[in-house]
């Protein structure tokens, strides 16, 4: 079966610093890979995806996301955030081998100090 | 414009009455999905739909149904409620699934129900 594990639940950064938001997942063949962002009270919206090709996936709101097999990983990073970015953010993972079934790890909220 | 929409967005109910939440998408998406979000938990799958008349279930089915009787609509039916079911619900959409370009799942804002 398939998993997500997202190791930090929380995660306070100072804003205009780096981000780095890990992401480890479990699937038997070649994984899609997807981080979604929630601000709250809201559904979730897409940041990025990851199919196939480059390893390296740029998104939405200066997120990007870097695929590593080798590590089963798929960490978010973003070069320096924003009061805005606060919010909580999940991974997700699905497969052909899983029909349409996309399954996110615990969260990991973010919060942004002035 | 493009978007899922869930009503009603708040719900408090008592044990065992029967109710439904609906779920409405615009995108004419052949896939849609119902998860429930639980702190710590992540959200995990109830129930999916890959057309119209075609159901199965996911992770968490368990005291839920469901129905696809039109391609815009996916109702998510809770015949006799039980406190556990408190949750925040999410409907989502994708237009020929997760892992088909472009992929992933449109969800709607949310319908948070308490079960007293």
């Amino acid at each position: 079966a398939q998993s997500v594990t997202q190791p930090d639940i929380h995660i306070t950064v100072s804003e205009g610093a780096s981000l780095e938001l890990r992401c480890n997942y479990s699937y038997g063949a070649t994984p899609y890979l997807f981080w979604y962002v929630q601000s709250p009270g809201q559904g979730l919206q897409l940041l990025l995806k990851y199919f196939s090709g480059d390893t390296l996936v740029q998104g939405i709101k200066g997120f990007e996301a870097e695929f590593k097999r080798s590590q089963s990983s798929f960490n978010l990073r973003k070069p320096s955030v924003h009061w805005s970015d606060a919010a909580e953010y999940f991974c997700a993972v699905g497969g052909k081998n899983a029909g349409n079934m996309l399954t996110f790890g615990g969260g990991t909220r973010l919060m942004v100090k002035p | 414009e493009a978007q899922v929409t869930q009503n009603p967005r708040y719900l408090i109910t008592v044990t065992g009455k029967k109710l439904t939440v609906t779920c409405s998408q615009n995108m004419n998406h052949e896939y849609m999905s119902w998860y429930r979000q639980d702190p710590g938990l992540g959200l995990r799958q109830i129930y999916y739909s890959m057309n119209v008349e075609v159901t199965d279930k996911g992770d968490v089915p368990e005291g839920y149904k469901v129905s696809r009787k039109e391609k815009r609509n996916f109702p998510l039916i809770l015949e006799s409620p039980s406190p556990n079911q408190t949750s925040l619900y999410f409907c989502a959409s994708s237009l020929r699934g997760v892992t088909v370009a472009p992929g992933g799942y449109t969800f709607g804002s949310g319908t948070r129900l308490t079960v007293v």
